[in-house]
């Protein structure tokens, strides 16, 4: 069984510029949420996503937003770049939100 | 406000020697407890969760222990190994919409040496 995809894995982008990521969550898993890490501030939630509706949302800007498919593929928005975007990326998927997640490998974010 | 505090901040221990991992928190209403390892350079990945009504999950080598009424926990890690070295992180999460909001711990670095 393939494990959550995620991509790219590394990206670099420029101040001001927006990114799309990209998570493919495990065949049959129907949550997918997303989480920003940070040596500063170690893993924080951004949102959740449950058969194509945002379930939950963390405590960050409008600037980043996020969707899932009805494949439950789900991808992250985020415009407006800053240099503290700059993160490592980590999506999860579970079947049902309130279970097990396992998480992609992540997509590492430099903002210059 | 939620928070989740994780001790020590850092660790260093032998091979095959015990060691304990703890984390306290303030979140409330609680849903689940949760502890994962995250190599460098990976994704975190699950060792134990923890509902209101267990105290104790087991994984191999690893044992969570929760006590709900002083919101601790602890994560017991036996006969340590080479690649026991990561990070340990400790999340704690509130019922919210059908699902659970998690807070993290800034997690436990441990290395293991030979």
């Amino acid at each position: 069984k393939a494990g959550v995809t995620q991509t790219p894995r590394y990206l670099i982008k420029t101040r001001g510029q927006q990114v799309t990521l990209s998570c493919s969550p495990i065949s049959g898993h129907r949550s997918v949420s997303w989480y920003q890490q940070t040596p500063g501030q170690g893993l924080q939630f951004l949102f959740e996503y449950f058969s194509e509706t945002q379930r939950n949302k963390g405590n960050f800007p409008g600037r980043f937003s996020g969707r899932q498919f009805s494949n439950s593929r789900s991808e992250m928005n985020v415009s407006t770049l800053e240099l503290g975007d700059s993160a490592l990326y980590l999506c999860a998927s579970s079947f049902a939100g309130v279970d097990e997640q396992y998480f992609g490998p992540g997509t590492r974010l430099t903002v210059t | 406000k939620n928070q989740v505090e994780q001790s020590p901040q850092s660790l260093i221990i032998l091979e095959g020697k015990n060691c304990t991992l703890q984390c306290n928190y303030t979140v409330s209403p609680f849903s689940n407890l949760r502890w994962y390892k995250q190599d460098t350079g990976r994704g975190p990945v699950s060792l134990t969760i923890m509902t209101f009504s267990e105290n104790t999950k087991s994984n191999r080598r690893y044992t969570a222990t929760l006590d709900a009424d002083t919101k601790q926990s602890s994560l017991h890690i036996t006969a340590s190994q080479l690649s026991d070295s990561a990070s340990y992180i400790c999340v704690v999460s509130y019922p919210s919409g059908g699902s659970y909001i998690p807070t993290f711990g800034r997690g436990t670095s441990l290395i293991v040496h030979p």
